[in-house]
């Protein structure tokens, strides 16, 4: 699979600070999908962007995909503790089942 | 939405013993299904991806004779640990995707496995 780095590996906020993480690629990517994993739990399917320099929101989220598609990052405005979590992004490469492979992620802690 | 069901959540067993996780499809069906075990505080890696009717694709590094993998059928994948050793103790999770209607893979809720 497609190899990315995911920086930082660990946030810190108060809650109401925004937060952001990025995961950058050396090659361009098909497509790039970004879950979440609660502490103790399994990862969720967020988002998937496809488009270059594509945007897209969830509520306090907002998802972008680099123009030349070799990036993207997920920021959250104004976070709250039910953000808390490790946010990954998987880069895919096309296909119908591609394999899907992880970044290592970015944990996301909030203090109330 | 899509639904993965993955049994047991937590099970431990003694060193030398094999222990069998099932992953099924709930409501659809999945020709491929992915594996994957997670250490504490690390990502997820990917061990190998089942295929329906033939056998599994391992990952670099992921011995096949000890990891055996299943899928039998459309909706039913599963992994077998055999003689498990402390070291194989690790969260693992399968994942699967509604071709054609999901963008994203649904994930069973994963299976803690402790040798001891």
């Amino acid at each position: 699979g497609q190899q990315v780095m995911q920086i930082p590996q660990y946030q810190h906020v108060q809650e109401g600070e925004d937060f952001t993480t990025y995961c950058n690629s050396s090659t361009t990517l098909s497509n790039i999908q970004w879950y979440k994993q609660r502490p103790g739990g399994h990862p969720v399917f967020l988002i998937q962007l496809v488009k270059s320099g594509e945007v897209k929101k969830q509520k306090r989220l907002t998802f972008q995909f680099g123009e030349a598609k070799k990036n993207s990052s997920l920021h959250i405005t104004a976070t709250q503790t039910t953000d808390v979590g490790t946010y990954f992004c998987a880069p895919g490469s096309g296909g119908s089942n591609y394999k899907l492979t992880f970044g290592k992620g970015t944990l996301l802690t909030v203090n109330p | 939405g899509a639904v993965v069901s993955q049994h047991p959540s937590r099970v431990i067993c003694k060193s030398g013993t094999s222990v069998k996780i099932e992953c099924r499809s709930l409501d659809f069906q999945a020709t491929t299904m992915f594996w994957y075990r997670q250490f504490p505080k690390q990502s997820l890696m990917l061990m190998a991806t089942s295929n329906e009717g033939s056998k599994a694709t391992y990952e670099q590094g992921v011995e096949k004779d000890k990891f055996l993998i299943n899928h039998a059928s459309l909706t039913l994948s599963t992994l077998t640990v055999t003689s498990a050793h402390p070291e194989d103790s690790s969260f693992y999770i399968c994942s699967a995707r509604r071709q054609l209607l999901d963008y994203g893979y649904t994930f069973g809720s994963g299976t803690r496995l402790t040798v001891v």
